[in-house]
């Protein structure tokens, strides 16, 4: 299986920083890998796919970035809303598989 | 559109237990239906898919044979099956739909919680 490696585990940052969340597969997995944010008691939310594509309905502050083994999550300017845990996803082949997840708070 | 679970639960161990999620608002048939658990304090986890159309299954080995999906596509309603729950069953389960190829989990249902407790 394809293993997914998502750093960091948790993070605390200021409104308005610029946060970075990464993604590694062991294997190439072209843009097969989407982002989710997940917050308590809610369902996760799709925030990208395909690596890149920002999901309708998503504000713009959310980007992706990345192909192959390597990819990226970004966060221009960070609002208290953000405050939640975000998870890559694979889904190059079976199994899909989520990233450890990365728990992001607001200081 | 949107994906609607059946309610919490709260079972003894041994116990056998159904959840559903009823989709609506879409052509069922043409989406795959993945269930994710999550349990407390933790991170998110597939179990598998099943597609609707034909009732085609993926599992993830960690649920093979501990779990079964099915679907009644008369009432566009997937399903997610115990046999004999454990204490270590205790989660929140979601299901989540997805066309195939670089599509992401676009629509969720809500989550069913599920306690296993003597």
């Amino acid at each position: 299986d394809i293993q997914m490696t998502q750093s960091p585990s948790s993070l605390s940052a200021s409104v308005g920083d610029r946060v970075t969340i990464t993604c590694r597969a062991s294997q190439s997995i072209n843009r097969f890998l989407n982002w989710y944010q997940h917050k308590p008691g809610k369902a996760p939310k799709l925030l990208i796919y395909a690596a890149s594509s920002l999901q309708s309905g998503v504000p713009s502050r959310f980007s992706g970035s990345g192909f192959g083994t390597d990819f990226t999550l970004t966060i221009s300017s960070l609002q208290p809303e953000d405050s939640a845990s975000y998870y890559c996803q694979l889904v190059y082949t079976m199994p899909v598989t989520f990233g450890g997840g990365t728990k992001v708070d607001i200081k | 559109v949107q994906l609607v679970q059946s309610g919490a639960e709260v079972k003894k161990p041994g116990e056998s237990l159904r959840v559903s999620c009823k989709g609506s608002g879409y052509i069922f048939t043409n989406y795959w239906i993945s269930w994710i658990r999550h349990m407390p304090g933790k991170g998110l986890e597939w179990m598998g898919r099943i597609y609707p159309s034909d009732s085609y299954t993926n599992y993830s080995r960690s649920f093979q044979g501990h779990v079964t999906f099915s679907v009644d596509k008369s009432i566009n309603t997937a399903y997610l099956q115990w046999s004999s729950l454990k204490a270590s069953d205790t989660a929140t389960y979601y299901c989540a739909r997805r066309l195939s190829g670089l599509n992401g989990m676009d629509v969720w249902g809500q989550g069913t919680t599920v306690i296993v407790s003597s």
